[in-house]
């Protein structure tokens, strides 16, 4: 059971736009922590994709965005494409655990 | 750019120590937290902690008394050791760079090393 909670999965059709969320409580992103999300595709090492909220690193696409409001975050990616296709992981702060701590991850399916 | 690469065995017995290292290239490894995140076969991350320097450590409670994250700063490389293992604690294990504190992001992350605990 992990701390922040995801949707196992979400699908969409080509150009579609989809949403994960995030949901946690008061000791972590409801306690102001930002949230980070990753993008692992099959069989290699998560990326970073969304920092702080909604900060996104050189060279990842604006088609990616990332919000958060109260004890919950989501990321939406609109435009879909069929590279899009992987699990996507949030990650916060808990206070109570003194560390990090990352939801159960979602897998998007392009149909 | 900084890269990071893990090394170690990739098969360990139950009950023994894991050992794991990660190279830190192009680029210095001061002034930066650096963690430790493994996933088992088909599941999830799960952070395992973080070092900065040799004076701040903070580790996962669930692996807290198993675990020990050490920086070597004359070779640019830290370093994973996990006691006890069971078959629990086969994943990929990898390494990443840690940006703003202990409350930050992971920015940089290694290809990461499968770890499977067998007799």
């Amino acid at each position: 059971q992990s701390v922040l909670t995801q949707p196992p999965s979400v699908s969409g059709a080509p150009g579609q736009r989809v949403t994960i969320s995030c949901t946690g409580s008061s000791s972590n992103i409801g306690a102001g922590y930002d949230v980070h999300w990753y993008q692992q595709l099959p069989g290699t090492a998560p990326k970073l994709l969304i920092y702080g909220n909604t900060n996104r690193p050189s060279g990842v696409p604006d088609r990616f965005s990332g919000s958060k409001s109260g004890t919950s975050a989501s990321l939406a990616i609109t435009g879909l494409q069929t590279e899009d296709e992987s699990d996507y992981y949030c990650h916060s702060y808990d206070s109570s655990l003194s560390g990090s701590v990352f939801g159960g991850g979602t897998k998007l399916t392009v149909l | 750019q900084v890269q990071l690469q893990e090394s170690g065995p990739g098969l360990v017995k139950p009950s023994e120590t894991l050992s794991l290292t990660c190279t830190v290239s192009g680029g210095s490894i001061s002034s930066y937290f650096w963690s430790f995140i493994r996933q088992p076969p088909g599941k999830g991350l799960e952070w395992i902690g973080y070092s900065y320097y040799t004076v701040t450590t903070n580790y996962n409670p669930s692996l807290k008394s198993r675990v020990t994250i050490s920086i070597d700063t004359s070779k640019n490389q830290f370093s994973l050791k996990l006691s006890s293992l069971t078959a629990a604690d086969t994943a990929v294990y990898y390494c990443a760079r840690v940006r703003s504190g202990t409350t930050g992001y992971m920015d940089v992350w290694g290809k990461g090393t499968t770890v499977i605990v067998s007799s």
